[in-house]
């Protein structure tokens, strides 16, 4: 199976502009979620889509939304871009039946805001 | 909250030589997941090893394996016969089971780990 992909690999932007981020799960995969890294932060959660539907929300705010489509494949928009949105943003899909199943990761977004 | 705690930053290891990168995590949940994960400089996030914490048996994935200590809340990765291209960052992670599979991952700081021919 092809793993997940995420485009574009990288992005540069202006303050103020808005971005659209996109994420292919792994075929059969029902849930996504995206992760923020930075430097400073680390790693945190943004959202979780499944079947269409946003199961979980991290503590970002509502600049960051996100959206599913019915393949599964899913897009997150950030508006009105800040410096601090500077980041690489990881999607990780999972079938989305239990808890203890694995998330698997795209190889990210990277994004620079000037 | 759960919080997760990898103490370090960095560390390194003489090839074949054998690592152990320490997590400790804090909850008050009884049913939950751990992870470690593997981000080399290519950015792909890789899972190495998981645990389910209801089950008392360490996992174990070839070289790599992890002592879970559930009353101490301490979840570390020991790596065997280290290789260079275990070089990477290791990320500790949790996972609140929610009785379906949501809940995100908690994810500690991370360590970067070295390998030294």
């Amino acid at each position: 199976k092809a793993g997940v992909t995420q485009t574009p690999r990288y992005l540069i932007k202006t303050r103020g502009q808005q971005v659209t981020l996109s994420c292919s799960p792994i075929s059969g995969h029902r849930s996504v979620s995206w992760y923020q890294q930075t430097p400073g932060q680390g790693l945190q959660f943004l959202f979780e889509y499944f079947s269409e539907t946003q199961r979980n929300k991290g503590n970002f705010p509502g600049r960051f939304s996100g959206r599913q489509f019915s393949n599964s494949r899913s897009e997150m928009n950030v508006s009105t871009l800040e410096l601090g949105d500077s980041a690489l943003y990881l999607c990780a899909s999972s079938p989305g039946s239990s808890g203890g199943e694995t998330q698997y990761f795209g190889p990210g977004t990277r994004l620079l805001v000037l | 909250a759960q919080t997760v705690t990898q103490s370090q930053p960095e560390m390194s290891v003489q090839e074949a030589e054998t690592v152990t990168l320490s997590c400790t995590y804090d909850t008050s949940e009884s049913d939950y997941y751990l992870f470690w994960y593997k981000q080399p400089p290519s950015r792909q996030m890789i899972l190495v090893i998981r645990q389910e914490a209801y089950k008392q048996q360490n996992a174990t994935e070839n070289r790599f394996s992890v002592n879970f200590q559930k009353a101490a809340k301490s979840f570390s990765l020991k790596i065997s016969d280290s290789q260079l291209g275990d070089a990477a960052m290791y990320f500790c992670a949790y996972r609140r089971n929610y009785g379906g599979s949501q809940g995100n991952l908690i994810f500690g700081k991370g360590t970067k780990l070295s390998v030294k021919p």
